[in-house]
């Protein structure tokens, strides 16, 4: 069975780093492109960028670029998304994904639970 | 740049049905996109793969009465037999070189 299992949600202070992972399992983690994806309170999905992680090759939304970083350790089956100085704007639900057909365009066909991101002073 | 619109809300009557459109921008016509549905408090599901001809492919689980169609740049997913638990937002992804793209998400009440 295919899981994608995020980490818990943090309540962080503007400036400070964070970095929530995804962990898959149920198959090859390193076939299958990984995607971010940020849900803010009562609004829809936003596409973040995604992540191969056989070699951690990354493409960035350009709403997204500069603002996060995005890595994978496929030793451990995982992918991550962080901040190095986290604002309150950021406030928010991540979810992390899986791409469908070993191809950086292909359609998201699992999906992890979601990280929910406080920030706040 | 794709661009995908959707309808904010519907609803219709518990058993009922409902069918909701995702459009495709100009130009982009023959793209296939993802349905997914998201329960209040919960993650998004992926609910199918819907082809430009109206072929689709659904996610482990799905019950039948989900169904899609498609006529030139718009795509439809159909809820058939409407129950309490359909009452959910519904996202339309699309992709294309390298990039994802959602619409704006339809909210369904189920009277």
């Amino acid at each position: 069975e295919v899981q994608l299992v995020q980490s818990g949600a943090e309540v962080k202070r503007p400036g400070e780093s964070l970095k929530i992972s995804c962990k898959g399992s149920g198959y090859t983690f390193t076939s299958y492109w990984i995607g971010w994806v940020r849900q803010m309170p009562g609004k829809g999905l936003e596409w973040m960028g995604i992540i191969y992680p056989r070699d951690s090759d990354t493409t960035y939304s350009p709403s997204f670029q500069g603002q996060v970083t995005m890595s994978a350790d496929r030793s451990i089956r995982a992918a991550y998304l962080q901040w190095s100085s986290l604002k309150a704007s950021d406030t928010a639900m991540y979810f992390c994904a899986r791409l469908s057909d070993y191809s950086a365009s292909s359609p998201i066909d699992f999906w992890g639970q979601g990280t929910l991101v406080t920030v706040s002073s | 740049q794709v661009v995908v619109t959707q309808s904010p809300s519907a609803s219709a009557s518990l058993g009922a049905s409902v069918k909701l459109t995702c459009t495709l921008s100009s130009g982009h016509s023959i793209y296939a996109i993802a349905w997914h549905q998201q329960q209040p408090e919960k993650g998004p599901r992926y609910l199918m793969k819907l082809n430009s001809d109206g072929s689709y492919s659904k996610g482990d689980g799905i019950p039948d009465r989900f169904s899609g169609s498609s006529s030139g740049a718009e795509r439809y997913l159909t809820i058939s037999s409407l129950q309490s638990e359909d009452e959910a937002d519904y996202h339309c992804q699309t992709w294309g070189d390298g990039i994802l793209v959602f619409g704006g998400g339809t909210k369904v009440t189920v009277l």
